[in-house]
């Protein structure tokens, strides 16, 4: 069965860290770009960022350039996500979910159930 | 950044309405645009990619359309399964969704 699955989630103080995980399973993960897209509670789908099969292009939101960092193992086939100077803003669900390709065309097929993360004093 | 606007915002139809959702992006995308599901404490679920092809699994009632700036999801004969709130995401340039659909039972 195709899986992803997210953990690492919490509640932390506004200015520190937090790094979530991904585990994939059921797919070939090193063919695949990866994504992290959040959930304010009550708001909208947003895109935090993504990463190549090899590391080697990563894109964030603005929102979060310089703070958060994104990575991949792909040996333990697992995806990465570095939170710091997090801020009371930062508070949502965490989705990992893959990239697939058809063509020039992508689009997230396979998403997790998502991680809390929680940014409050 | 590319942006990403959708309407209505919310909108209440009956079971075997038709339902039209409308997406428009700040520049032309071309129709790399894609369409999610999303239902309260689930992850979204992909309908529809490339503005019209069908992923695989997804109900015939649901349609896509659109290139350029301009795209719309339709879902002919409403079901009860189909209550939800809907996402465009853009995949021309970085990704960027727009700000959901809500679609309630009248």
């Amino acid at each position: 069965e195709v899986q992803l699955v997210e953990s690492g989630g919490g509640l932390v103080q506004p200015g520190g860290s937090l790094r979530l995980s991904c585990a994939a399973s059921g797919f070939t993960f090193n063919n695949h770009w990866l994504s992290w897209v959040r959930q304010a509670p009550g708001k909208g789908l947003e895109w935090v960022g993504n990463i190549k099969q090899d590391g080697s292009e990563k894109d964030y939101v603005d929102s979060v350039k310089g703070r958060f960092t994104i990575s991949r193992d792909n040996a333990r086939n697992s995806l990465y996500l570095q939170m710091d100077s997090l801020r009371a803003d930062d508070t949502a669900v965490y989705y990992c979910a893959r990239e697939t390709y058809w063509g020039s065309y992508y689009y997230l097929d396979v998403w997790g159930k998502g991680t809390t993360v929680t940014v409050s004093s | 950044d590319i942006q990403m606007t959708q309407s209505p915002s919310s909108l209440s139809a009956s079971v075997g309405d038709r339902v039209t959702i409308t997406c428009r992006a700040g520049q032309s995308i071309s129709n790399y645009l894609n369409w999610y599901q999303q239902k309260p404490g689930k992850a979204p679920k992909l309908l529809i990619y490339a503005a019209s092809s069908f992923q695989s699994g997804v109900p015939s009632r649901f349609s896509g359309s659109g290139s350029g700036t301009d795209f719309t999801l339709t879902i002919s004969n409403l079901q009860p399964e189909d209550f939800a709130t809907y996402y465009c995401q853009q995949s021309y340039s970085a990704r960027t969704f727009g700000q959901g659909t809500k679609v309630e039972i009248k």
